[in-house]
């Protein structure tokens, strides 16, 4: 079965500060890994994903996330924070080799950007 | 273009009674899957359609069914409403059934079970 982990529920950090936000993840096969960020009262909007090749993947807003096989981590990085950038952001994962429509997603964490 | 679109919005409903909800993917999007979201957690996989065909189940019981239209959109059906069906329920489309493809989340619609 696949998991994924995020455990902070709640990440603080000032603006124009890096931001981390941590995910790991557990699956059989080689895993297929997404960031989602969700604003309130709307659907999640894709940030980013992981496939194959370059474990540092590039997505929008200036985010990117690394991918590190051996800790089973997907986690998601920004060099300088933004008040923007505060909302709800999930790390999701698929197994390639089973249920291709099924994302299992973390619980979230919670980002807030102080001025 | 328009983004993932869901109906109603938000809706009200008692213990027992069928419930509706309806969505429609992205122009070109052939692909369909249904998440629950309560409150402090993160979405649920309940059902994925690709090419009007079910491609996966969750775990969910079988009050819950789904179907997918020619058009590609899509209805989630839920009968028996239990108070623990309140919840957030997206929908989300993808150009194609494989695991690869990113998928893309409409605003969803919140259901209150009373």
């Amino acid at each position: 079965a696949q998991s994924v982990a995020q455990p902070e529920d709640q990440v603080n950090v000032a603006e124009g500060n890096p931001l981390t936000v941590k995910c790991t993840y557990s699956v059989s096969g080689n895993p297929y890994l997404f960031w989602y960020v969700q604003y309130p009262n709307r659907g999640l909007q894709f940030l980013l994903k992981y496939i194959t090749g370059d474990n540092l993947v590039k997505g929008s807003y200036g985010f990117e996330a690394e991918f590190n096989k051996s800790q089973t981590s997907f986690h998601l990085k920004k060099p300088s924070a933004l008040v923007s950038d505060s909302a709800l952001y999930f790390c999701a994962v698929r197994d390639p080799n089973t249920n291709a429509g099924k994302s299992t997603f973390g619980d979230g964490t919670t980002l807030t950007v102080k001025p | 273009d328009a983004g993932v679109t869901q109906s109603p919005t938000h809706l009200i409903k008692t213990r027992g009674q069928h419930v509706t909800l309806r969505c429609s993917p992205i122009s070109g999007h052939k692909s369909v899957s249904w998440y629950q979201q309560v409150l402090g957690q993160g979405p649920q996989f309940i059902f994925q359609y690709y090419e009007k065909e079910e491609r996966g189940r969750g775990n969910f019981p079988d009050r819950f069914s789904a179907r997918q239209f020619p058009n590609y959109s899509s209805e989630l059906n839920v009968n028996a409403l239990l108070l623990g069906d309140s919840a957030l329920y997206l929908c989300a489309s993808s150009l194609s059934g494989v695991s690869t493809y990113e998928q893309y989340f409409g605003p969803g619609t919140r259901l209150t079970v009373t």
